[in-house]
């Protein structure tokens, strides 16, 4: 099966700015998550959508990111304005409907670097 | 809420050696746990995962990791490594009833010739 895809891969921006991700996940996987990962340490999750339900957002900086998963498949993550400390490679990922026992599967990543 | 502490944030090995990872969690409820690896430039992919059952859990590449309650420690090893080895290693914690993944900071692994 085709796994989680991600693009773009890379992106540089000057802070100020506006920039969005996008995610594909895996055929049939009803739940979706989007973890940032900042250079030394591991992913911390940002928001997770059940379908095009918000599930849990606690760690989303609402002032300026923004996710939404219309029609409960594919997924954009949106940041503006960037920040310097915004700097991070953003993960998606999706697994089973409650299923699997939380096994996620996990796109390539896009690293962000905002000068 | 769960957190995960890998003690290692580097390990050097030579090839063929065997090699441990060490990760701790503290939890005040039941938990699965999970090893995964990030090669370069490339996003997680799981190594193996603790449910229930044999506290031995053997996955992918060659690697197992045990689980001890008592010590609320998942450790991971193999016996012999690779230079394809060579990745970052990361543990993860969810408790039984939510589906959040808390990760650790990883470990780098480097396998040299």
């Amino acid at each position: 099966e085709a796994g989680v895809a991600q693009s773009p891969r890379y992106k540089i921006i000057e802070k100020r700015q506006s920039v969005a991700f996008w995610c594909n996940p895996i055929s049939g996987h009803a739940t979706l998550y989007w973890y940032q990962q900042i250079l030394g340490q591991g992913p911390k999750l940002l928001i997770q959508f059940q379908n095009n339900g918000v599930v849990d957002d606690s760690q989303l900086p609402k002032d300026r990111f923004s996710a939404e998963r219309l029609k409960g498949v594919d997924s954009t993550l949106k940041i503006q304005p960037a920040k310097l400390e915004d700097s991070a490679v953003y993960l998606c990922a999706s697994s089973t409907h409650r299923g699997r026992h939380n096994e996620q599967f996990f796109g390539p990543g896009t690293r962000l670097t905002v000068l | 809420a769960q957190s995960v502490t890998q003690l290692d944030s580097q390990v050097p090995v030579f090839e063929e050696a065997p090699v441990e990872l060490r990760c701790n969690y503290s939890s005040s409820v039941s938990v699965y746990l999970f090893w995964y690896v990030q090669y370069p430039n490339q996003g997680l992919q799981l190594l193996l995962k603790y449910l229930s059952g044999s506290t031995l859990v053997k996955g992918i590449n060659g690697f197992e990791a045990e689980f001890n309650k008592s010590q609320t420690s998942f450790h991971l090893r193999k016996p012999s490594v690779h230079i394809s080895d060579t990745a970052e290693y990361f543990c993860a914690v969810s408790d039984i009833n939510d589906y959040k993944l808390s990760f650790g900071a990883g470990t780098t692994v480097t396998v040299r010739a």
